[in-house]
């Protein structure tokens, strides 16, 4: 099974709905990451959150952090065509090793109707 | 530079030749990251460096792969006798890492790799 779950793997929305991405961890979360990523090109970075509780926002986007439930879930409000691509959660779990190296979900593809 | 490059943006090879991927980081940036993302596998982490050492290979595949990195900037991925299973897209990251917290790791846009 996956150490780093992502749900749902793909999303169909119309332009300006709200959205939700889950990402959750069977391992500790040390820190943990979310990037967009478009067909054929390299991974942007969105955000990164450590604490647990700790929320983070940019532009229409806000992560949150569960560290409880080692999960953290990414919400996009009214959803753009540029909101298009796929986002990818990665978790920092090295622990006392501290080598930062990250593993990561499936991805999850969104498609924004206009 | 303004952000982590790679070189080749892609690079078409055939099965048994050696291939060398380059990443410069992210100026300062004291952590690199070598990943590899297919299609079957998703994004797979290769090798950690800080400076110039490698503490972690633990995600090298095979004694194919190898990488180096010298004066703690420039990084090069070498794979000897390349073969089909080895085709995807290889990614690098820098952080500027300290020793007791995670820091962003922001990444390149990758090297496609092709061995037919």
């Amino acid at each position: 099974s996956q150490e780093l779950e992502q749900s749902p793997q793909s999303l169909i929305v119309q332009e300006g709905k709200n959205l939700t991405i889950n990402c959750t961890s069977s391992k500790t979360l040390y820190g943990l990451y979310w990037y967009k990523q478009k067909y054929g090109e390299g991974l942007i970075f969105l955000m990164m959150l450590q604490k647990g509780g700790e929320e983070k926002s940019h532009e229409k986007i806000t992560a949150k952090l569960d560290e409880k439930k080692q999960q953290s879930s990414l919400h996009i409000t009214a959803s753009q065509p540029s909101h298009a691509g796929i986002y990818l959660c990665g978790a920092d779990i090295s622990g006392s090793s501290n080598t930062g190296k990250l593993i990561f979900g499936q991805g999850t593809t969104l498609q924004v109707k206009p | 530079g303004a952000g982590v490059s790679q070189s080749p943006s892609n690079k078409v090879t055939e099965k048994g030749k050696d291939v060398e991927l380059r990443c410069d980081p992210i100026s300062g940036h004291t952590a690199l990251y070598w990943y590899r993302q297919s299609l079957g596998q998703g994004l797979e982490f290769l090798i950690y460096f800080q400076g110039n050492s490698a503490p972690d290979k633990s995600g090298l595949p095979s004694d194919r792969f190898s990488a180096e990195r010298t004066g703690g900037s420039v990084s090069t991925l070498t794979i000897q006798r390349t073969q089909q299973e080895d085709s995807a897209v290889y990614l690098c990251a820098s952080s500027s890492r300290p020793t007791l917290s995670s820091y962003e790791q922001y990444f390149g846009p990758g090297t496609r790799l092709t061995v037919t």
